[in-house]
């Protein structure tokens, strides 16, 4: 089990559903991010909040909507996905400056 | 242009030790970071660098060499359960953000 908890974490949807995924964490931690990770590749980050305000984007499609409602929770809003969006979706969190990321389980999410 | 090398696969024998290899050239260094993914699993944190040396924590120790972009994740007295990728990645001037070489995966063989 790991501090930072992620639901669900398996999620089957149709490319016209909407779906959000969750993450929360109670280790004060003000740093928060979303990954992507396909099989046998490393996690490729998608979004970057600090202090529950988003500061990196890297060029995400807008079918991925980000928030962070609080300083412990940060949702991922899901809408028309594609099926190459299929994949392992890493929420992590930590203190920021050169603390290392706790990274939660996962979703595994699969389009149809 | 950020690149970071790690070898793809390793095998290396129960009990035996294995060193992981990582090179990197970035934009900036604030950090290298050692993770272990176990299939389906999460990454769980193993160890970080931020000057020259060795860290060690138990069976596992990194070095960090920032002149040659050269880093090592040192695995002794190896077990089964140690057979897992092995992710390096390295924190450059963009703020908290993490790149991450591809990974290796390792095979522990009785």
């Amino acid at each position: 089990d790991t501090e930072v908890t992620q639901t669900p974490k398996h999620l089957v949807m149709g490319m016209t559903n909407k779906k959000s995924l969750k993450c929360e964490q109670h280790m004060g931690h003000r740093a928060m991010y979303w990954y992507k990770q396909k099989a046998k590749k490393p996690p490729e980050l998608m979004f970057v909040y600090s202090y529950e305000k988003l500061s990196i984007n890297e060029s995400v499609p807008s079918r991925f909507s980000p928030e962070c409602p609080n300083s412990s929770l940060l949702n991922l809003h899901l809408h028309a996905l594609q099926p190459e969006d299929s994949a392992l979706y890493l929420c992590a969190s930590n203190q920021g400056g050169n603390q290392p990321q706790h990274f939660g389980d996962g979703t595994r999410l699969s389009i149809l | 242009g950020q690149n970071i090398d790690q070898p793809t696969e390793m095998t290396a024998t129960e009990g035996a030790i294995v060193q992981i290899n990582c090179t990197y050239q970035t934009s900036g260094f604030n950090g290298l970071f050692w993770y272990q993914q176990h299939a389906g699993e999460a990454p769980t944190f193993l160890s970080y660098n931020v000057l020259d040396g060795l860290e060690e924590k138990g069976r596992f120790s990194s070095f960090l060499s920032r002149s040659k972009g050269y880093s090592y994740l040192l695995l002794k007295e190896l077990q089964m359960k140690d057979s897992a990728s092995y992710l390096c990645a390295v924190r450059g001037n963009q703020g908290g953000k993490l790149i991450f070489g591809q990974g290796t995966e390792l095979s522990v063989k009785p």
